[in-house]
């Protein structure tokens, strides 16, 4: 079956830059997402990218995607304390639509 | 409403009793999910419902776990007998339709089961 697999914990100080990296194996995903959760909070989506892009950046954030080797990541520069957070990726299932997360991984972001 | 509405948010129920969890989506909204979350761990796929299909209940983890909704509107999720391993919290996220727009999360149901 489908699966999304991520490191679950990155450690950086304040002002690196920040690389989640997210691996997928539904090659049909249409769409691919990154969610943020805050500690106590609910999910909330981050940003997205479409399956026929290689790159999307968004402000802070830059998302690439390699189709071929089904490899996700996002990018964060200039890494704040306030970016800490559990970061997870999904992808959309192609056939059924169905969301497939990732375990999530833990950003902690040291001053 | 504006946004994914679960109740309770908080929930305690003894072991053995049945409990039912609500999720408004955003209206309009042809899909809804149900995933669990476990303290410290990633989201565990439970149900998918899309439009008046028939669900996709291949993550839920046994026969006491249920779930309905009605056209494209409220679902409720059914945890019968509770067990300890059952505490979570349920999270419920809808969708605009099945393709290319992405989830909006509930705050979802913290179930501790004592």
């Amino acid at each position: 079956g489908e699966d999304v697999e991520q490191s679950l914990f990155l450690s950086v100080r304040e002002g690196d830059s920040s690389v989640i990296n997210c691996t997928y194996t539904d090659s049909s995903s249409t769409y691919l997402y990154w969610y943020k959760q805050e500690p106590g909070a609910g999910l909330q989506l981050l940003t997205y990218i479409f399956s026929n892009m290689d790159m999307k950046q968004d402000q802070r954030l830059t998302v690439l995607l390699n189709k071929k080797d089904k490899h996700l990541s996002l990018r964060i520069a200039d890494t704040q304390t306030g970016d800490s957070a559990i970061y997870f990726c999904a992808e959309k299932d192609g056939s059924q639509g169905n969301l497939i997360f990732g375990k999530g991984t833990k950003l902690s972001v040291k001053p | 409403g504006a946004g994914v509405s679960q109740s309770p948010s908080n929930k305690v129920t003894e072991k053995g009793k049945d409990v039912e969890l609500r999720c408004d989506p955003i209206s309009g909204h042809t899909a809804l999910y149900w995933y669990r979350q476990r303290l410290g761990q990633g989201l565990e796929f439970l149900i998918y419902f899309q439009g008046n299909s028939a669900p996709d209940k291949s993550g839920l983890p046994s026969d006491r776990f249920s779930a309905e909704r009605t056209g494209e509107s409220v679902s409720t999720l059914t945890i019968q007998r509770t067990q300890q391993e059952d505490s979570a919290v349920y999270l419920c996220a809808s969708s605009l339709t099945r393709d290319r727009d992405w989830a909006f999360f509930g705050q979802g149901t913290r179930l501790t089961v004592v």
